[in-house]
């Protein structure tokens, strides 16, 4: 059984950098085609991709977010994190891993239960 | 960039059939996947591949993917499918969601 959690903090500053972390179980990273996404969602508002890890380490981001997104992926540990520099209230939202199934062709198959992320001073 | 447009929402009566669209130029040439999310949970994956049906999802979920829409049938629809539904594509190494669109079970 595959499952996601997410972990971070709650609140951060503006201009702080948020660091999130999924921790997984009942898959390796390092099984080919298997990926992590990270998925976040603004109150009320429509899903947004973010940036994705691949068993060979290659690595994709969101175009409009590349400059301040860094993931990395720890395959001991079974965790992969994101970074995102230089928050801003717009950025408050529910952010979530997913786990990229190489069955399903780019689909996210399973999700976390997402951590809710508000930035504020 | 590219896009993808759903309606903002859909109703249906209980035990009839819903469509939700989703539009994105020449999406009929990509994978599409639908993700149903009711409040305050996760979203689950309903469809994979256009037409495909996780696991534990019932066949009355059904995808169809042609030109430039793709679209997701919900037949028999019940009250526990009220959600918002995003479809999602690949696209030049990127990942692109839909706009999401309400489902509403009369």
């Amino acid at each position: 059984q595959i499952t996601l959690k997410e972990s971070g903090p709650t609140l951060v500053k503006p201009t702080q950098t948020l660091t999130l972390t999924c921790t997984f179980s009942g898959f390796s990273l390092s099984t080919s085609g298997v990926g992590v996404g990270w998925i976040r969602q603004p109150p009320g508002k429509a899903l947004e991709w973010l940036a994705l890890i691949y068993w060979d380490d290659d690595k994709r981001y969101s175009p409009s977010l590349k400059s301040r997104l860094t993931i990395t992926k720890d395959t001991s540990k079974n965790q992969v994190v994101l970074t995102m520099t230089n928050m801003d209230p717009v950025d408050t939202a529910t952010y979530y891993c997913a786990h990229r199934s190489p069955t399903t062709h780019d689909a996210f198959d399973i999700w976390g239960q997402g951590t809710m992320v508000t930035v504020s001073s | 960039s590219y896009e993808l447009t759903q309606p903002l929402s859909v109703s249906v009566a209980l035990g009839q059939t819903a469509r939700i669209t989703c539009g994105g130029n020449n999406i009929g040439s990509k994978n599409v996947h639908w993700y149903q999310q009711k409040p305050g949970q996760a979203p689950v994956l309903v469809i994979y591949r256009d037409s495909n049906r996780p696991s534990g999802i019932p066949e009355r979920f059904s995808g169809s993917n042609s030109g430039n829409t793709a679209t997701l049938t919900i037949s028999r629809a019940q009250a526990g499918d009220e959600a918002d539904y995003y479809c999602q594509v690949w696209d030049s190494s990127t990942y692109v969601f839909g706009t999401g669109t309400k489902v509403t079970v009369l």
